[in-house]
Parts: structure tokens; sequence; C-alpha cells
């Protein structure tokens, strides 16, 4: 799996929103890029994925450039609960089972008031 | 909907000792995945169940061990503990495709928590 990029940490203010990068300049064709988060004391929720279009759900929007070689996730009014350590993953896809995910030190997002 | 559940929370065992973690998938889910996540670290991938074998790996050694049942429930054995295995144990699942090209994301459970004294 491509390896993931992230800077150590960022905040925010409550109420604005958060842009959170990731670089994956290695990444495949055939790999996605997965977000996750957690919060201390919690197992890793998911947030989002996508393969090359943007995508955007409840929780956020993924942005991914048009060479694939970066992404940016969106958490459009930032609360105090958004403060986690943000993971982003690429991931290949094949036959059988998912594979593994490969989480690096993510980036720790701090909301403040 | 009930989410991916793990037993018991905490663990409190010594060294030499053997130890059972359990995880019930979420709803409609047939794989299973186990990490370990050290104080500080991201979570490590340990192995990956589905239809009952076992199917990757990562590098752990023989010590961990598992199994997964035919509801799909799963089992993490590790025996003869060692102090570095003090960590938060996650259970991940998600539904593996039959078979097919599949990118499903996979969910996970709030861990165990072990403790080697």
């Amino acid at each position: 799996d491509a390896k993931t990029t992230q800077p150590p940490s960022m905040d925010c203010a409550e109420g604005r929103a958060a842009n959170l990068p990731c670089n994956h300049s290695t990444i495949s064709g055939n790999e996605y890029v997965y977000w996750y988060r957690q919060i201390h004391s919690q197992g890793p929720q998911y947030i989002i994925h996508g393969l090359k279009n943007n995508e955007t759900n409840e929780m956020a929007s993924l942005i991914i450039t048009e060479d694939r070689k970066s992404s940016t996730l969106i958490l459009p009014h930032a609360t105090l609960r958004d403060t986690a350590v943000y993971y982003c993953i690429v991931r290949v896809a094949h036959g059988g089972a998912n594979s593994k995910l490969t989480f690096g030190k993510g980036i720790t997002l701090s909301v403040r008031p | 909907d009930a989410g991916v559940t793990q037993s018991p929370t905490h663990l409190i065992k010594t060294r030499g000792q053997q130890v059972t973690l359990r995880c019930s998938p979420k709803s409609g889910h047939d794989t299973v995945s186990w990490y370990q996540q050290a104080l500080g670290q991201g979570p490590q991938f340990i192995f990956q169940y589905y239809e009952e074998e076992e199917r990757q790996r990562g590098n752990f050694p023989d010590r961990f061990s598992g199994h997964q049942f035919p509801n799909y429930s799963s089992e993490l054995n590790v025996n003869a503990l060692l102090l570095g295995d003090s960590a938060l144990y996650l259970c991940a699942s998600s539904w593996g495709g039959q078979g097919l090209y599949s990118n499903q994301p996979q969910h996970f459970g709030d861990g165990t928590r072990l403790s080697i004294l």
C-alpha cells in the first residue's frame, strides 16, 4: 500500500471549516483513500473514502486532486467533539476479503472554543 | 443496529499467561480483522478472518492466533504474554464481498485494553 504523509497537528476555531491535508504521492490506480478518526479511548471511526472523485457524506467532504497525489478532508463546521486524531490511509481493494488498513501516526486536530 | 462489540473492555494479566479476546461483528458483516495499538501509536494489523480462515497476517509472531466461528464472531488468542503485549486490541468488521473486488470500509469496536504486569 502507498505511504501517506500528514502534518502532526493542527487546530481550528469552533464553527469554522477544518481542512486536513494528506499527501500520497506514490498512490496506484487501484488504491482508495480512506479517512478515519480516533477520539481518545475509543476505536477508530470511519469517516469517508474515495478513489478519484470528490465525495461528501453527512460527516465530511473528501477532495482528491486530479493527479490523486494528495487529498483534503473537510469538516465544514468543526465542533469541540471533532477534536481527535485523524488518519489518512491508502488501501488497495482486491478480490476476496478486504485488505488490511495501514495506519500512520495521523494528524491531531484540536478544535478551540 | 449494534455495531462491533468487543469483550472484555479491560483485562490485566501477568507475564507468561494466555489471554482470549472476543469480537462480534456488525450485523451483515462477514470479515473480521484484528489490530494492536500501542500507546501513542496508530493501530497495527495482526490478521484477518474470512469464511473461518485466516486470509492475511501482519508481522506478528505465532503466539498470536485467532479463530472465526460460523456466526462470523471471532477470538484473538495470545500465548506466553510479554510486557510488550500491553496495548489496546481492536477488532474491525467489514463485508468481504463474496470474493469480489471490494472497497468496503472496516468498522471498529472500542477495543480491549490489555495490561501485562
